[in-house]
């Protein structure tokens, strides 16, 4: 069956600070990931998605995020944040047939200014 | 206008009540899902419909009946309300069905049962 898992479940780092979340995800055929940021009382929004290709992938707001097939690794990395990072992370496989998607756990990321 | 709107954005309802979620797009999209995101913010995606048609059902207990009267609607109706019902509903649309086409999420509606 499809998992994600994201190993970070609360994350405080100061401004200025670099960041890189861990998700891992557990499934054998096409991969389809992405990363989701949801700030406090909004919707999801979307920061990247990986489908195929060079994995390095850059996303909004400064973002990126690797594709390590062999670990089955979807890292999101930034190299300073800021205090309006302050949000929370989701790690998500999508299926390429019926789009649904799975999501990991979350992190909470809280940035200290 | 707002892409994906659900009302109501708050609901507090007692045990045992049925009540509705409505989502609506103006998207022009065909795909529509209903998320569910728990107290520790855990995201599992409940039903899907394309163009009205039901997609996935994922196992959720028979209280939970999605409605689609025409694919830019998704109403979620939910009856003998329970505790454990209390969560953030997110509705969320996409062009077509797959994931290719990318998905605009609404803003959740928060849904208390006392």
């Amino acid at each position: 069956a499809q998992s994600v898992s994201q190993h970070n479940h609360h994350v405080i780092l100061s401004e200025a600070a670099s960041l890189e979340l861990g998700c891992n995800y557990s499934y054998g055929g096409t991969v389809n990931l992405f990363w989701y940021v949801q700030y406090p009382g909004q919707h999801l929004q979307l920061l990247l998605k990986y489908f195929s290709g060079d994995p390095l992938v850059k996303g909004i707001k400064g973002f990126e995020a690797e594709f390590i097939k062999s670990k089955f690794s979807f890292n999101l990395r930034k190299p300073s944040v800021q205090w309006s990072d302050t949000a929370e992370y989701f790690c998500a496989h999508g299926s390429s047939n019926t789009g649904k998607l799975i999501f990991g756990q979350g992190t909470t990321l809280q940035v200290k200014p | 206008d707002t892409a994906v709107s659900q009302t109501p954005k708050y609901l507090v309802t007692q045990m045992g009540n049925d009540k509705s979620i409505k989502c609506e797009q103006n998207l022009g999209h065909d795909t529509m899902y209903w998320y569910k995101q728990d107290s520790k913010k855990f995201l599992k995606i409940m039903f899907s419909y394309n163009n009205k048609e039901l997609i996935i059902n994922e196992t959720v207990p028979n209280r939970f009946s999605p409605k689609s009267p025409d694919k830019a609607h998704l109403n979620l109706h939910i009856n003998s309300l329970e505790l454990g019902d209390s969560a953030v509903y997110f509705c969320a649309s996409s062009q077509r069905t797959g994931v290719g086409y990318g998905y605009t999420f609404g803003s959740g509606t928060r849904l208390t049962v006392v």
